[in-house]
């Protein structure tokens, strides 16, 4: 089955320490983007790439980075310098017209120590 | 700026009645309209999109949505709600550019 594939489900992170999202998909889409979900808020827009080895700033882009080395692959570090990280993220991905809609995965729920 | 509203938090609905979820936008230009479904602890599902033709949609679970240019709404219906369809609906806007705009969400509470 083609699909989104997110981990790990749960993550802690310590005060001063970066942490790994993984988000693979393989669904041969182009464009991958990465959200922040927090209660009450909707999506917000981390980082997003509509090709291999380049990627954009979305509107909440401080205190986080990614790369995009591999068409199917797209890892969200969430660094240290990220004050407040906890919240819920989820990576999508799409064909990239901008009509067409994006799939996501099931999510990471990041939690602080 | 641009943006997407859903005016209501929640909406409760008895399981067999009809339901209507609302979307309003403020984008400049003719951008294509989405509708995802959450469910606890996963990720987004796409329900249906407009992009162009007729203004009601259809998509899937049976829910279909109607846009109206004059009103720049974009509301999500079915005619007979279940209780599985209690969810967290999101309304997308995408203009002519690479970025999605979501709205808040609105909790579906279907009640047996």
């Amino acid at each position: 089955d083609g699909g989104i594939t997110q981990s790990p489900k749960y993550l802690f992170r310590k005060e001063g320490q970066n942490v790994t999202l993984s988000c693979e998909q393989n669904l041969n889409h182009d464009a991958m983007y990465w959200y922040r979900q927090d209660p009450g808020q909707g999506l917000r827009l981390i980082y997003y790439s509509q090709i291999v080895n380049d990627f954009q700033k979305g509107d909440i882009a401080e205190g986080y980075s990614v790369s995009r080395e591999k068409k199917e692959s797209f890892p969200l570090t969430v660094t240290s310098a990220q004050k407040n990280p906890t919240a819920f993220y989820l990576c999508a991905s799409s064909m990239g017209e901008f009509n067409q809609p994006q799939h996501f995965g099931d999510g990471t729920r990041l939690s602080i120590l | 700026a641009q943006s997407v509203a859903q005016p209501e938090d929640q909406v409760n609905v008895a399981e067999g009645n009809p339901l209507t979820v609302k979307c309003t936008y403020s984008v400049s230009g003719n951008p294509y309209l989405f509708w995802y479904v959450q469910y606890p602890n996963r990720g987004l599902q796409f329900l249906l999109k407009y992009i162009t033709g007729d203004n009601l949609v259809k998509g899937s679970y049976g829910f279909e949505a109607e846009f109206n240019k004059s009103q720049t709404s974009f509301h999500l219906k079915k005619p007979s709600a279940l209780v599985s369809d209690s969810a967290l609906y999101f309304c997308a806007v995408r203009p002519n550019t690479d970025k999605l705009i979501f709205g808040t969400g609105t909790r579906l509470q279907v009640f047996p």
